[in-house]
């Protein structure tokens, strides 16, 4: 069975532009939650979705947002880039939303942004 | 404010002997910990967890310690490999309340040497 894929790996942006990240989940898998990993700070939670919905969402700016689409594909777009954002951003998927009792959620390589 | 904290960003152990890694957790909601290792360049992967109804759970070399009353955890490496060499991250959750999405440590970074 095909692990979580993320695309692209590696993206460099201008401050001000907008991106967006792409992450098919295990098949079966509906929900997907997306991470940003930035040194020192561990996993930050940006948010989840199942089935299309958002089901939780961390403490982090309107700039961050997402969406799930009906194969349970999930599209994370950060607007308005700054500096800070650069990142290693995550997403993991489960069979079940982790807000509904799911534990173990299996991660994708990541995605490498660069803010310049 | 860190929910989960992993105070040793690094550790390194010789080769064979006991790897052991801590973590403490602030919300005493939390009633599932588990931890995951990472490899550079690839995503995390689970590795054991410990629902707060036990306080030991084993898997093979490693060993997941559950101390509710100081709410903290560990995890035993034992023998450690030089394949373990990886980041190693603790997460916690709970069923119900603002925590229900898994809530990870900053993590450590072990070193094993040959």
């Amino acid at each position: 069975k095909a692990g979580v894929t993320q695309t692209p790996r590696y993206l460099i942006k201008t401050r001000g532009q907008q991106v967006t990240l792409s992450c098919s989940p295990i098949s079966g898998h509906r929900s997907v939650s997306w991470y940003q990993q930035t040194p020192g700070q561990g996993l930050q939670f940006l948010f989840e979705y199942f089935s299309e919905t958002q089901r939780n969402k961390g403490n982090f700016p309107g700039r961050f947002s997402g969406r799930q689409f009906s194969n349970s594909r999930s599209e994370m777009n950060v607007s308005t880039l700054e500096l800070g954002d650069s990142a290693l951003y995550l997403c993991a998927s489960s069979l079940i939303s982790t807000a509904g009792g799911a534990y173990e959620q299996y991660f994708g390589p990541g995605t490498r942004l660069t803010v310049t | 404010d860190q929910q989960v904290k992993q105070n040793s960003p690094s550790l390194s152990v010789q080769e064979g002997r006991i790897s052991i890694l801590n973590c403490d957790y602030t919300n005493s909601m939390f009633d599932y910990f588990l931890w995951y290792k990472k490899y550079p360049a690839e995503g995390p992967t689970f590795l054991i967890s410990i629902s707060s109804i036990k306080d030991k759970n084993e898997d093979g070399r490693f060993t997941v310690f559950l101390n509710k009353s100081a709410k903290h955890l560990s995890l035993h490496i034992v023998p450690s490999q030089p394949g373990d060499s990886a980041v190693y991250f603790c997460a916690a959750k709970t069923r119900s309340g603002s925590a229900r999405q898994l809530t990870f440590g900053s993590g450590t970074q072990l070193t094993v040497l040959p």
